[in-house]
């Protein structure tokens, strides 16, 4: 069974412009949330989708948004991109919503670096 | 006070030795309790997961929880020098009905050949 994907893997981008990152869960799945991870910050819950509903939010800003397909691939938007938005997106899958009872698998992440 | 918190490190412990990493966490409701390990320049990879009070073994790991202590922690027993990576602890709550993860910002482990 494939795992997690995320495309792009990496991505280079000036500030005020926007990004679109895309993952796809793994087959099955319909859950995926979102996490921003940075060296000083660690892991950071950005928001998570199930059936095309975002069910859950962290504590980001609004030019963070995301949404999901009806095959369960979902994108995640920053719009008006700062300095301070560089680091490693990550997205999980899980089978059900909620990490609580449910394992969550990684992919291997979008390195975005913003200039 | 942060919601879950982990000492940084580096934690280092030589080739056969017993690694032990801690978590303590803020919010007593908490349910659900994983350990994560990432190696560097990839992405995390979960190791286990406990709910109840006490320990749970899986091969070298030992996961131990105590609620009333609102602490986790995850022993590794011989540790190799594969099992060097940053552990990540995380914890879940319930949140306005939806179950939220939090996670530490990571220990790092260095086992010493």
């Amino acid at each position: 069974k494939a795992g997690v994907t995320q495309t792009p893997r990496y991505l280079i981008k000036t500030r005020g412009q926007q990004v679109t990152l895309s993952c796809s869960p793994i087959s099955g799945h319909r859950s995926v949330s979102w996490y921003q991870q940075t060296p000083g910050q660690g892991l950071q819950f950005l928001f998570e989708y199930f059936s095309e509903t975002q069910r859950n939010k962290g504590n980001f800003p609004g030019r963070f948004s995301g949404r999901q397909f009806s095959n369960s691939r979902s994108e995640m938007n920053v719009s008006t991109l700062e300095l301070g938005d560089s680091a490693l997106y990550l997205c999980a899958s899980s089978l059900q919503a909620g990490g609580g009872y449910n394992e969550q698998f990684f992919g291997p992440g979008t390195r975005l670096t913003v200039l | 006070q942060k919601e879950v918190e982990q000492n940084s490190g580096p934690l280092s412990v030589p080739e056969g030795a017993i690694a032990s990493l801690n978590c303590t966490y803020s919010d007593r409701g908490s349910q659900s309790f994983f350990w994560y390990r990432q190696y560097s320049g990839k992405s995390p990879e979960l190791i286990m997961f406990i709910y109840s009070n006490g320990d749970k073994e899986d091969g070298r790991f030992t996961a131990q929880l105590n609620k009333a202590s609102q602490y986790v922690s995850l022993l590794i027993r011989d540790s190799q020098p594969s099992d060097s990576a940053t552990y990540l602890c995380a914890v879940i709550q319930n949140s306005g009905g939806y179950q939220k993860v939090t996670f530490g910002t990571g220990t790092k482990l260095q086992v010493i050949p």
